[in-house]
């Protein structure tokens, strides 16, 4: 069965701080990894995308990993402010999939305090 | 380019009513996917549309249904609400599908009284 795990379910910290997110996933066969972010009361927004053959991607302040012997990816927020408090989603697509066949992680909750 | 949309933002219901989501997706877009989120949990999936047809479902009891027009719009119906069925039901739309990126509303609040 595909699956999607995150880590940690929700994290605090102080703006300026760096942090990570975790994302283990069963999916197979694997075709790409994207994350979103969603603030609260809003659809979520794609940040990146990770394909089998890519290691590593950045976005701004954020940059996503992607270890597909282990099937783990991070994303790393550097420099936090105040509006990356949000929800994070890892979705792990497979191959020859259709929308509703991607696998949702339940998101980490981000919050950044001043 | 506009944005997905979704109508109403905001609705509220009593048990036993039955309600109906409107969802336009982005121009030229075929897929449209519809999602249950409750607070502290994930996206649940509920079902996906590409060119009118029903292409996916899940795990959800026949009350929640759907349907897609020609021009893509989509509407997603729930009947006999159960108080349970409060939730923020969000749409997505993409090109064909798949691993695409999907590009999401700002979502309907549904309460149930």
């Amino acid at each position: 069965k595909n699956q999607v795990e995150q880590s940690p379910q929700s994290l605090i910290i102080l703006e300026g701080k760096n942090c990570t997110l975790q994302c283990n996933y069963t999916v197979s066969p694997f075709s790409n990894l994207r994350w979103y972010k969603q603030d609260t009361g809003r659809g979520p927004v794609s940040l990146t995308i990770m394909t089998f053959s890519e290691n590593t991607k950045s976005n701004g302040r954020y940059t996503a990993t992607l270890d597909a012997d282990t099937k783990q990816s991070s994303l790393h927020i550097t420099a936090s402010q105040l509006s990356d408090s949000a929800s994070y989603i890892c979705v792990v697509s497979a191959e020859n999939t259709n929308a509703g066949k991607s696998t949702f992680g339940d998101g980490t909750t981000l919050t950044v305090k001043p | 380019k506009a944005g997905v949309t979704q109508t109403p933002r905001y609705l509220i219901k009593t048990r036993g009513q039955q309600v109906t989501l409107s969802c336009s997706p982005i121009s030229g877009h075929r897929s449209v996917s519809w999602y249950q989120q409750t607070p502290g949990q994930g996206l649940q999936f509920l079902f996906e549309y590409f060119s009118e047809t029903q292409r996916n479902k899940g795990n959800f009891p026949g009350r929640f249904s759907g349907r897609q027009f020609s021009n893509s719009r989509s509407e997603m119906n729930v009947s006999t609400l159960e108080l349970g069925d409060s939730a923020l039901y969000l749409c997505a739309s993409s090109l064909l599908g798949g691993g695409e990126k999907l590009f999401f509303g700002s979502g309907t609040q549904l309460s149930v009284l």
